[in-house]
């Protein structure tokens, strides 16, 4: 089975500033989905990134990057100019392919969570 | 763009009685999942259908029940109801080989058993 650790409970910064929050995980697999989910105080879960566990290259989107270690399965997400709109819980989560063996696809296995908040 | 609807937002029950979720999928997206999410904690995977057929389970209770319907909403049917049971409930929807895009949750439900 695989799990994810967030081990930051909650993080802050300043407006503008840059932030970085950790995330590792353990699997078996050689081949996934790492993905970074935003949870605003209105608790809609929206998708902020994702990442190929077959692809070397590091996902970006916008302000929003991550640093992916594969051979120490660390997946963590940089926020670049940090926004008062940035401010939600974030949680890191993993997903098997299809194909991998079981009944698994599309399941996310989730992190425990890191509250960041962005101070003006 | 259409979104993942749920119905209702919010649901208030009293111990032992039942209640049914209702999630309508992005159209043409074949696959549904369903989470619970506690307070404060992560969301936990409960169960998810393809083409209306049960694809996986995760730590649903037996007293919970899931289907799938023919037009893909799905609707989750809880029974029993527990203190425990109060939670966040988020459904999603994708393609079977989209998911790997990262899936879209619905607004979910907040169901309070008091």
């Amino acid at each position: 089975a695989q799990t994810v650790t967030q081990s930051q409970p909650e993080m802050s910064v300043q407006e503008a500033e840059t932030v970085t929050l950790s995330c590792t995980y353990d699997t078996s697999e050689n081949n996934y989905y790492l993905f970074w989910y935003k949870q605003p105080p209105s608790r809609q879960m929206i998708l902020v990134i994702r990442q190929e566990a077959y692809k070397q290259q590091n996902a970006t989107e916008n302000r929003f990057s991550v640093n992916f270690q594969k051979a120490a399965k660390s997946f963590s997400l940089k926020i670049s100019d940090s926004q008062l709109g940035d401010t939600a819980m974030y949680f890191c989560a993993f997903m098997k392919p299809w194909g991998a063996g079981g009944t698994s696809y599309g399941k996310l296995t989730f992190g425990q969570g890191t509250i960041l908040t962005v101070h003006p | 763009a259409a979104g993942v609807i749920q119905s209702p937002r919010h649901l208030i029950k009293e111990k032992r009685e039942t209640a049914t979720l209702k999630c309508y999928p992005i159209p043409r997206h074949d696959t549904v999942y369903w989470y619970q999410q506690g307070p404060g904690q992560d969301p936990q995977f409960l169960i998810s259908f393809y083409e209306k057929m049960q694809s996986d389970k995760g730590s649903i209770p037996d007293r919970f029940s899931a289907q799938q319907f023919s037009d893909y909403h799905s609707e989750l049917n809880m029974s029993s109801l527990e203190l425990g049971d109060s939670a966040l409930y988020f459904c999603a929807s994708s393609t079977r080989q989209g998911a790997r895009e990262g899936y879209t949750f619905g607004s979910g439900t907040r169901l309070t058993v008091v």
